[in-house]
Parts: C-alpha cells; sequence; structure tokens
C-alpha cells in the first residue's frame, strides 16, 4: 500500500536557521511527489512539486528514489515559513486518478 | 479567478442524521476530490469526480456518497451520522491529468461537521 511518512510532528527553528522537514513514501512505481503548506487560517494549497524542479519561497525538494525521500528544505528559515506542511504523493505519475496520499503532517514553528 | 467554495462552512448534526455538503470547483475544472481531515487519521482521501464519474473512491463505508454535475459542482452526502464522523472535509479541484502530468489540486476552505 502507498504510505507518505513524516517522521516530524513538530519542528522549531530559529530565524535564519536552515530547516528540513523530511519525507519517506513507500512505493515501488513511478508516483509523483508533492509538499502542500497550510497556513494559519488559510486554505491548504501546494508549495512545490517534484517534476517541476523550482524552488518556491526559498524551498527546494529533491526526490531520492533510492532512499524514497522526498525532503523540504531551506538554508535560512523566516518567521513567515511557520505553517503545517504536508507531504503527498500520486501514486503514478500521469495517472488519471488524481488521488492525493498525504503525510500526518509537519508544524514548523520559526522563532524570532 | 475564484477559488474553491464549500457550503456550508460550519455545520452541526447529531447522531443518526444525514447530511449533504456542496463544492463549487474552480471554473473550467472538471475533477473534484473529497477529503477527510480529523486529527486521529489525517488526510484521508474519498472519492473524485471527473465529468460527472465517479474515477476513484477511498476506504470509506458506503455511508459516504458523492455525485457531480454537469457544471462540475459536486456534492457528497454521510447518511446515518456517526460521532466519528466528525471532521473537516475538503474539496479540491484540478483539471485533470495530462501529458504524463497531474494537474494542480486546488482546495476550498473545507466544511467542518460536528456530529453530536
Amino acid at each position: 500500500a502507498q504510505r507518505v511518512t513524516q517522521p516530524e510532528k513538530l519542528l522549531s527553528v530559529f530565524k535564519g536557521a536552515p530547516v528540513e522537514l523530511k519525507c519517506n513514501y513507500s512505493y515501488s512505481g513511478s508516483p509523483e511527489l508533492f509538499w502542500y503548506v497550510q497556513y494559519s487560517r488559510q486554505r491548504l494549497q501546494l508549495l512545490l512539486r517534484h517534476i517541476s524542479r523550482e524552488s518556491i519561497k526559498g524551498f527546494t525538494a529533491d526526490l531520492n528514489k533510492g532512499e524514497t525521500s522526498f525532503h523540504l528544505k531551506k538554508p535560512f528559515a523566516q518567521e513567515e515559513d511557520s505553517a503545517m506542511y504536508y507531504c503527498a504523493l500520486i501514486p503514478d505519475r500521469g495517472s488519471t486518478l488524481g488521488r492525493l496520499y498525504f503525510g500526518r503532517g509537519t508544524q514548523l514553528t520559526v522563532w524570532p | 479567478k475564484a477559488g474553491v467554495t464549500q457550503t456550508p462552512r460550519y455545520l452541526i448534526k447529531t447522531r443518526g442524521q444525514q447530511v449533504t455538503l456542496s463544492c463549487s470547483p474552480i471554473s473550467g475544472h472538471r475533477s473534484v476530490s473529497w477529503y477527510q481531515q480529523t486529527p486521529g487519521q489525517g488526510l484521508q482521501f474519498l472519492f473524485e469526480y471527473f465529468s460527472e464519474t465517479q474515477r476513484n473512491k477511498g476506504n470509506f463505508p458506503g455511508r459516504f456518497s458523492g455525485r457531480q454535475f454537469s457544471n462540475s459542482r459536486s456534492e457528497m452526502n454521510v447518511s446515518t451520522l456517526e460521532l466519528g464522523d466528525s471532521a473537516l472535509y475538503l474539496c479540491a479541484s484540478s483539471l485533470g491529468t495530462t501529458g504524463g502530468m497531474s494537474y494542480e489540486q486546488y482546495f476550498g476552505p473545507g466544511t467542518r461537521l460536528t456530529v453530536t
């Protein structure tokens, strides 16, 4: 079965420090991986996806198929990065089935 | 453009009742998915509709059902409510998939259902 694991429920860092939110998945096919973010009192929104290989708001994530990981990183955290972050996957890239499997989420707090 | 809207935003029902939640997708989006979010289970997929057809269904009992109309608006229905159905129900819309890539799913604000 497809599974997305985010080992840290809570993560706190100070402003300017590097941050890494971990995500591991178990699926042997060709999944499409995403990071979603939910800021306080806002709706869930896409932060980035592995196929676009973009850097959004200073965040990057590299898909490591060998380690089945898709960790989210930012070199210098900002207070406005405080939010709930969800790692998610669609099992087969380009599948007509748009089902997202979500991890449990990591609450990131960036202290001033 | 207007985002995904969900109505109602809050709902209180008693056990045994039934409830209908509504989702209006972004204009032009034909795919609508529903998710249940609870503190204990996180975000779980309920079902997905595309052009009025259910394409995918999660592991929920038959009390949970849905439909999609020709204008892509979608409703989900929960019959014989149980206390454990208390959750935030999220709707997401997208253009679907093409050429090996899934289009971004845009989420609504959710409907907070409380069953007493």
